[in-house]
């Protein structure tokens, strides 16, 4: 079945340090992928939209020049955090819709981001 | 201002009980409500409902959307420890989801 990946699983790096997560769909492509960030014992916030060939949709609040998305192709899109602080460690979860009638959501299995 | 409330925030059963978990929201041009289970990692995706009055319906877990009265509500019955998550309800609206806070279950042997 349709599946996404996320890489890498696990991130601890130095404050001021960029960071890049990876997220693919393996069997189908999403010209749409979906970022999302998850603060111990919160619920799930998204944060933007990846659109494939064009430029993501931000949610408000998240700030577009500190989380670079990219989307170049159907089966990949990344998210850059640049110069990473403390506050930035969360769980980073990216998702994707398979099929064109969005029949089912699939999710990455997680980045978990710790800025020292 | 767009929001989803879900409740109860917890709920402890016990195997073999049926459990209903509620989900209210209100967002501005309504697309779709989305349900999700979310045990030590990332989510899992359960329902989306888009139509008012349809029951979906996946192995003993069921959904319906009410879109006059804002509310969902996701049942499970005969209830399996493995069924201890927390079961996330999102909303999604012009350019944006909306999620809930989660309802916290957790099915006793």
């Amino acid at each position: 079945g349709a599946v996404v990946s996320q890489h890498p699983s696990w991130v601890i790096c130095k404050s001021g340090t960029s960071v890049k997560i990876e997220c693919r769909s393996l069997d189908f492509q999403a010209t749409t992928m979906f970022w999302y960030r998850q603060f111990p014992k919160q619920s799930l916030m998204l944060m933007a939209t990846s659109n494939e060939g064009s430029k993501a949709t931000y949610e408000q609040g998240v700030e577009k020049d500190k989380f670079l998305i990219n989307h170049a192709s159907l089966t990949l899109s990344t998210l850059t955090v640049t110069s990473a602080h403390p506050e930035d460690s969360s769980f980073y979860i990216c998702s994707a819709f398979s099929g064109q009638g969005r029949e089912t959501q699939y999710f990455g299995p997680g980045t978990r981001l710790l800025v020292l | 201002e767009d929001k989803v409330v879900q409740s109860p925030l917890s709920l402890v059963v016990h195997e073999g009980d049926t459990v209903t978990l509620n989900c209210s929201y209100e967002v501005t041009n309504f697309r779709s409500l989305l349900w999700y289970k979310q045990e030590k990692k990332a989510p899992t995706f359960l329902f989306m409902l888009t139509s008012s009055g349809i029951e979906k319906k996946s192995g003993r877990l069921s959904s319906i959307l009410d879109k006059k009265e804002l509310f969902s509500i996701l049942n499970i019955t005969a209830t399996q420890t493995g069924d201890s998550a927390v079961y996330l309800c999102a909303v999604e609206g012009t350019y944006k989801y909306i999620f809930g806070t989660g309802t916290r279950l957790k099915v006793l042997a």
